[in-house]
């Protein structure tokens, strides 16, 4: 069975401190994909990015950057130099590569809560 | 482009009374999802549709839930009738066959009284 892990339930920082949420996941496919998602107050779960098992190069996005290690099942996401407007609860997913390519079945973590303090 | 598209962004019944979601996924996407949040959760899959085919609704509380996806576009979420347990937010998400994301819509938040 699938599983996503997200051990820090909330964490709280300073503005412009940079902060790693941790991902750990558990899966027997070697085909798969990874997400994270952004929920803001407002409720929308915006996605930040997908990354399939076959890709463990890095990804930088702005302040956002994103590490996949295989090695061991973490896809841990770090904000660089944390703005307010980065407080939000983060998920991670995890899905199996359904028969059709795009058609997945998400898994989510319990999420992260996270306020960047002024 | 539009996003995902769901109504009513909220609602408030009696239990035993009736409710339903609408959907919108975005324009061209096969695939369409309905997801429930419980408070303080992450999203749980209630049904998957490729197009008008419900492929996974293995989650889905046959007795008092329904969905349909007529056309293989928007998609229609029910319960009837509603328990105190259903208050959650109820999610709608869309991807495209061939696509490189799930995309939610704003969650319809149930609360029954």
């Amino acid at each position: 069975a699938q599983k996503v892990t997200q051990a820090q339930t909330e964490i709280s920082v300073v503005e412009k401190e940079d902060v790693t949420l941790d991902c750990v996941y558990e899966t027997r496919d070697t085909t798969y994909y990874l997400f994270w998602y952004k929920q803001p107050p407002s409720g929308e779960l915006v996605f930040l990015i997908r990354r399939n098992s076959f890709d463990e190069q890095n990804e930088i996005s702005g302040r956002y950057s994103w590490n996949f290690q295989k090695s061991t099942s973490s896809f841990n996401f770090t904000i660089t130099a944390s703005q307010v407007v980065d407080s939000a609860v983060y998920f991670c997913a995890l899905s199996e590569a359904g028969g059709i390519q795009g058609a997945q079945k998400l898994v989510f973590g319990q999420g992260t809560r996270l306020t960047i303090n002024p | 482009e539009a996003g995902v598209v769901q109504s009513p962004r909220y609602k408030i019944i009696e239990k035993k009374q009736p409710v339903a979601f609408w959907c919108n996924p975005i324009s061209g996407h096969n695939t369409l999802y309905w997801y429930l949040q419980n408070l303080g959760q992450g999203p749980e899959l209630l049904i998957r549709y490729e197009n008008e085919e419900a492929v996974d609704d293995s989650q889905l509380p046959k007795d008092r839930f329904s969905a349909e996806r007529l056309k293989g576009v928007d998609s229609t979420l029910k319960i009837q009738p509603a328990e105190l347990g259903d208050s959650a937010v109820y999610l709608c998400a869309s991807s495209f066959v061939a696509g490189s994301g799930v995309f939610f819509g704003e969650g319809s938040r149930l609360t029954v009284l």
